[in-house]
């Protein structure tokens, strides 16, 4: 079945530094790919999405690209502040199944001034 | 802002006794969510609904109910709470119109649950 795999955390990293998380996906077709964000204390907000190959959301300096041969969408920023601490979700809407989303596990990130 | 509300947000509960957590919206949205958030487990899915009266199970429904009387409201209910149970529980809706171009949901703040 439809699955997502992202990258275990937690990650930490100093002030302005580069982000990757990654997020790998197995579906059939062309899903719709999301990154979702949980501040603390929060409910999920969605960071950014991708609807078809080489698409790339962005969002608040975030960007992720939709790689159909790679089967991925990892999410990227080049310089990250500490309010970027959070917990990254990557998820799935199978293609023509539009009321399902397949959840990655979550990535915690902590960034050090 | 979503316009959801879940109450209540914080709740401490003894084995045995039933609970509710009721999800609020103020769009009037047809499709709403039920997940708990475990760690080491992501976001699972309890129960949805896509109407009123019309809901239906998700890969963790045993031991939840729910109800839609109202478009606005939707209700998950604990019969007999267990330990297992103690979660962060999100309510989630979705709005119309995405077609094909994704699944887009929103989420409540969250209700803290603890059965002891």
């Amino acid at each position: 079945g439809d699955s997502v795999t992202q990258m275990e955390g937690p990650v930490t990293l100093s002030e302005e530094a580069f982000l990757t998380i990654n997020c790998t996906y197995t579906a059939t077709g062309y899903p719709s790919l999301f990154w979702y964000v949980q501040y603390p204390g929060e409910g999920l907000q969605l960071l950014l999405k991708a609807t078809k190959a080489d698409d790339k959301g962005s969002n608040k300096g975030f960007e992720a690209t939709y790689r159909k041969e790679t089967t991925s969408f990892h999410l990227e920023k080049g310089s990250v502040q500490v309010s970027d601490s959070a917990v990254y979700f990557c998820a799935l809407s199978p293609a023509g199944n539009n009321r399902k989303l397949i959840w990655g596990l979550g990535t915690s990130l902590a960034v050090n001034p | 802002d979503a316009g959801i509300t879940q109450s209540p947000r914080h709740k401490v509960t003894e084995t045995g006794t039933p609970v509710t957590l009721r999800c609020h919206q103020t769009e009037n949205h047809r499709y709403m969510y039920w997940y708990r958030q475990d760690p080491g487990h992501g976001l699972r899915l309890i129960h949805y609904s896509y109407g009123v009266k019309d809901t239906d199970k998700g890969e963790v429904s045993d031991g939840y109910s729910v109800s839609r009387s109202k478009t606005e409201d939707f209700l998950l209910t604990l019969e007999s709470a267990t330990s297992s149970q103690t979660s962060v529980y999100f309510c989630a809706i979705r709005p119309p119109g995405q077609g094909t171009s994704g699944n887009t949901i929103y989420f409540g703040e969250g209700s803290w649950l603890t059965v002891v």
